[in-house]
């Protein structure tokens, strides 16, 4: 089992640039999700999937995120246009339907916007 | 709303003392309390996982409770050492709809040798 994959680990960029975080979630869970962790705020959902479909994204902040899932093995996360506020880590996970299965987390993405 | 809090934010021991974090949640209509650690530059690793109908779980060194009409869980460390160096978070399951988790802000716990 590899794991939750995320790429890439680090990103740095600048403002208003596009950004484009990847996950490749353990095989056969049906849920993804994309949190955000900050200082000030913590460890934030911002949406989660079910095979494939984005069932709730109202912990997005703002229409310059976008989630996708075009299937099973892959999703992303988008900001564009980028701004220093976004600086985050960014963690994907991923479970099972079944209800006594814990989230498995990837290592994150460290996001820096200058 | 629901609103999960731990305290203490950061605890320091020396090796070998037993140890309670405490988790304290808002709304107790929880479907299950999760425990997670997690070491810097890393993910979380998930510890325990308490459904509601159960009181507490166990795992090695590591005892978690669930008291759900207080709104309280607490994570007993025994015989704690460096490694247990971390911080550890809880996190409440908001009901059977999807398998969203609502995050308290953290204990980060050093131990020292």
């Amino acid at each position: 089992d590899a794991g939750v994959i995320q790429s890439p680990r680090h990103e740095v960029t600048e403002m208003g640039q596009e950004v484009t975080l990847r996950c490749k979630p353990i095989s056969g869970h049906d849920y993804l999700f994309w949190y955000r962790q900050t200082m000030m705020r913590g460890l934030e959902l911002l949406i989660y999937f079910n095979n494939n479909v984005p069932i709730d994204d109202s912990g997005m902040p703002e229409d310059r995120f976008s989630a996708k899932m075009p299937n099973a093995s892959f999703s992303t996360l988008k900001i564009q246009p980028s701004e220093p506020r976004d600086s985050a880590v960014y963690f994907c996970a991923s479970s099972s339907y079944l209800s006594n299965q814990p989230q498995h987390f990837g290592d994150g993405t460290r996001l820096s916007i200058l | 709303k629901q609103e999960v809090t731990q305290i203490p934010a950061a605890l320091s021991v020396p090796e070998g003392e037993n140890l309670v974090l405490n988790c304290s949640f808002t709304d107790s209509a929880i479907y299950n309390l999760q425990w997670f650690r997690q070491d810097p530059g890393k993910g979380l690793t998930s510890l325990l996982l308490i459904q509601s109908s159960q009181r507490e779980q166990t795992s090695g060194r590591l005892n978690a409770s669930l008291d759900k009409s207080s709104g309280r869980s607490t994570l007993y460390i025994a015989a704690s050492q460096p490694g247990d160096s971390a911080t550890y978070l809880c996190a409440v399951r908001r009901g059977n709809a999807g398998n969203m988790l609502t995050f308290g802000g953290g204990t980060r716990l050093m131990v020292k040798p």
